[in-house]
């Protein structure tokens, strides 16, 4: 089945504690990307990536980090997180180089809180 | 001014009514647009491309008015299960990539 597989999908966390949410998809897509949705804000871009080793930030990178090693895999990383990071994460795929040529395909989200 | 902007409503109809929602973009570069989806806690999924000459998916017409710079969705004959949050979502073309906005959506809720 093609999907977008996010982990962990909900998580209660402390401030300053590093953590990594995975995101993993079998499509072989080129383009993905995360997302973090607010109330009232709506889907707002954090990081994407273009393909293998190629990332750049999106409208609100800061306190976030990516790596694309492989092209099933972009993790989004909290090197120390903060209670302005407790928010709803998408992360997404597209096939081809930018995700309005094609479909975004979603994964699950994940609800992370930051005490 | 917010690049993509929606009425958040929420809009509560009852079952079989015609509900019509715009959504307005503030870029006139915008190259393609779209209606999204979501359900209560659930990842948004695709509802269909907004294309210049209008597009219908059987209950569901969307269009494009670039001279005005909005697009709307018409939902025709109402279900319960259309509730949810409807996204509109604008593409910018950029030199080596596509920006994508997500608008802040409109919430629907039809009622028995």
């Amino acid at each position: 089945e093609a999907q977008v597989t996010q982990n962990p999908r909900y998580l209660i966390t402390v401030t300053g504690k590093k953590l990594t949410v995975t995101c993993s998809q079998n499509m072989n897509h080129e383009y993905m990307s995360w997302y973090r949705q607010d109330p009232g804000l709506g889907l707002r871009q954090i990081y994407y990536s273009m393909n293998v080793e190629v990332t750049d930030k999106g409208d609100v990178p800061e306190g976030y980090k990516v790596s694309r090693k492989e092209k099933r895999n972009f993790p989004l990383i909290l090197e120390s997180p903060s209670p302005n990071q407790t928010s709803l994460y998408f992360c997404a795929s597209s096939p081809g180089q930018g995700a309005g040529t094609g479909e975004l395909f979603f994964g699950e989200g994940s609800r992370l809180t930051v005490l | 001014r917010k690049e993509v902007e929606q009425d958040p409503g929420p809009f509560n109809v009852p079952e079989g009514a015609t509900v019509a929602f715009n959504c307005t973009y503030s870029n006139s570069a915008s190259q393609s647009f779209f209606w999204y989806r979501q359900d209560c806690r659930k990842e948004p999924k695709l509802l269909m491309s907004v294309y210049s000459s209008g597009n219908e998916d059987g209950r569901f017409t969307a269009q494009l008015n670039r001279a005005s710079q909005y697009i709307s969705l018409l939902i025709r004959d109402s279900k319960l299960s259309d509730s949810a949050t409807y996204l509109c979502v604008v593409n910018l073309l950029k030199t080596s990539y596509d920006k994508v906005i997500f608008g802040p959506g409109t919430s629907l809720s039809v009622i028995p």
